[in-house]
C-alpha cells in the first residue's frame, strides 16, 4: 500500500522552460512533506519541504505547492536548467509514527537542451 | 560532498552469508538512518538510531540487525541473504532525532548483490 505516489516514473522538459513534478498522498496525518533530488552515484539531497499548515512555499527557482484537500503536492522548477537532470523524490513525514519519512517511488527529470 | 561516509560502496556475495555496512554521520549529527531501495522502488526506511539508542523501526527484516557505537558510526548487519536483498542501501545522519522539519543528509550508499 504505498502511501506516497509519485505517478510519472519520467519527465521529459525543454530547458528554460517550467518543469512539474508531481505527488499524491493518502494518509492524512502527514503533516509535513520535502522534496529531495537525487543525482547517479550519489545519495539525495535535500531540496525544498513544506509545512501541512502553508499552501506553498519558494525556494528561488524552486516551489512547491501543496493542495491538503487533493492530498496532492507539486514541485515547480522555473526556468528548468540542464543541472536539475535528475531523480526527484517526494517525501511525507508522518506525525502518527514518530515522524518517520515515507517515500515515493521517485520520478526522473531529463532536461533537454 | 553530503559528509556522511558509507562503505564499502559495492557488495558482492553469495546467498546464505552475512555482511556488515558501515556508515559514519556527518560530524556532530547524533541521528543515523538506514534505508534500501531495491530497484524502481523508493527508499524504504529500516530503522534510525539517535545517540546510540534504536529510536524509530521500519520495515526491518528480523535477519537484519544495527546498532550505532559510542563514536556514533553505525553498522548494519544483514544475515542468510537472500536474492531478493540486493538493493542500494543507504545511510543518512541528522542533526537531531528527526523531527519532521529535520533535513537528512545521505551517503552515497552500498550496491549489494547477492548472487
Amino acid at each position: 500500500d504505498q502511501q506516497v505516489k509519485q505517478n510519472s516514473p519520467s519527465l521529459s522538459v525543454q530547458e528554460g522552460r517550467i518543469s512539474i513534478l508531481n505527488c499524491d498522498y493518502t494518509n492524512s496525518m502527514f503533516d509535513y512533506f520535502l522534496w529531495y533530488k537525487k543525482y547517479p552515484a550519489e545519495g539525495p539531497t535535500f531540496l525544498i519541504s513544506i509545512s501541512s499548515i502553508k499552501d506553498k512555499n519558494e525556494d528561488g527557482r524552486f516551489t512547491v505547492f501543496l493542495n491538503k484537500s487533493a492530498k496532492h503536492l507539486s514541485l515547480h522548477i522555473v526556468p528548468s536548467q540542464p543541472g536539475d537532470s535528475a531523480v526527484y523524490f517526494c517525501a511525507a513525514s508522518d506525525l502518527g509514527s514518530n515522524y518517520q519519512l515515507i517515500w515515493g517511488a521517485g520520478t526522473k527529470l531529463i532536461i533537454k537542451p | 560532498d553530503s559528509g556522511v561516509t558509507q562503505t564499502p560502496k559495492h557488495l558482492i556475495t553469495a546467498t546464505g552469508q552475512r555482511v556488515t555496512l558501515r556508515c559514519s554521520p556527518r560530524s556532530g549529527d547524533l541521528s543515523v538512518y538506514w534505508y534500501q531501495q531495491s530497484l524502481d522502488q523508493g527508499l524504504q526506511f529500516l530503522i534510525q538510531y539517535y545517540n546510540g539508542e534504536e529510536r524509530a523501526k521500519g520495515n526491518i527484516l528480523e535477519r537484519f540487525s544495527a546498532q550505532q557505537f559510542p563514536d556514533l558510526h553505525s553498522e548494519l548487519n544483514l544475515s542468510s541473504l537472500e536474492l531478493g536483498d540486493s538493493a542500494l542501501y543507504f545511510c543518512a545522519s541528522s542533526t537531531y532525532w528527526g523531527a519532521a522539519n529535520e533535513k537528512l543528509f545521505f551517503g552515497s550508499g552500498t550496491q549489494l548483490s547477492v548472487l
